[in-house]
């Protein structure tokens, strides 16, 4: 089955500064690749997701790379807020499967 | 947008009890549900899913007999936790595809904190 590793498991930037997070999928096929935030005993809310067709979807401070030949993607994120604290999770699926998750990163953000 | 509705936010029992959390579509139809598991701490771990009309398909390890899940409508689906025990304290989040076609989003619902006593 799938397997999705992410890292870091912890990022501490200051308010302002740019925030990377990386995650690489074991299994060539999956072609959905979404990320999900998820504050303090909340539920994952999508943030932004991506699909193998495309390399970079930008959406106002996130932007999200896939390399399909390398299989791997990262998440962006520019001009951090404090409110952009969280856990943030990756996952990968194909077609109508369910996702697997990578083990999250949390984000702390300081002003 | 696509909402899931869960229920309860959070439950208390006392170890031997059953406990039942509800996971509603509340604008679209689900044919398929997921039932996922969060450690504090760590990641969304997938128990099973959840197909209207059938039964459930669990992922390894998951005893199914302890986590009963039933499917009955297009809207609801119901995980049943049998028998808690201490271990079982855990947040139980269920989720759903608002757009049943090929590659779309989970839509979560707001989770359920368990807490075995």
């Amino acid at each position: 089955g799938e397997n999705v590793e992410q890292h870091p498991s912890t990022l501490s930037v200051q308010e302002g500064d740019s925030a990377v997070i990386k995650c690489t999928y074991s299994d060539s096929a999956s072609n959905y690749f979404p990320w999900y935030k998820q504050e303090l005993g909340k539920r994952p809310q999508l943030i932004i997701d991506i699909r193998s067709n495309v390399g970079e979807k930008k959406d106002q401070r996130i932007a999200v790379t896939l390399n399909k030949t390398a299989k791997h993607f990262s998440l962006h994120i520019t001009e951090t807020q404090p409110e952009d604290s969280a856990v943030y999770f990756c996952a990968a699926s194909r077609g109508y499967s369910t996702l697997t998750f990578g083990k999250g990163t949390m984000l702390l953000v300081s002003p | 947008g696509a909402v899931v509705s869960q229920h309860p936010s959070w439950v208390i029992c006392k170890s031997g009890t059953s406990v039942k959390i509800e996971c509603r579509s509340l604008d679209f139809q689900a044919t398929t549900m997921f039932w996922y598991r969060q450690f504090p701490k760590q990641s969304l771990m997938l128990m099973a899913t959840s197909n209207e009309g059938s039964k459930a398909t669990y992922e390894q390890g998951v005893e199914k007999d302890k986590f009963l899940i039933n499917h009955a409508s297009l809207t609801l689906s119901t995980l049943t936790v049998t028998s808690a025990h201490p271990e079982d304290s855990s947040f139980y989040i269920c989720s759903a595809r608002a757009d049943q076609g090929f590659n779309s989003p989970l839509h979560f619902g707001n989770g359920t904190r368990l807490t075995v006593t």
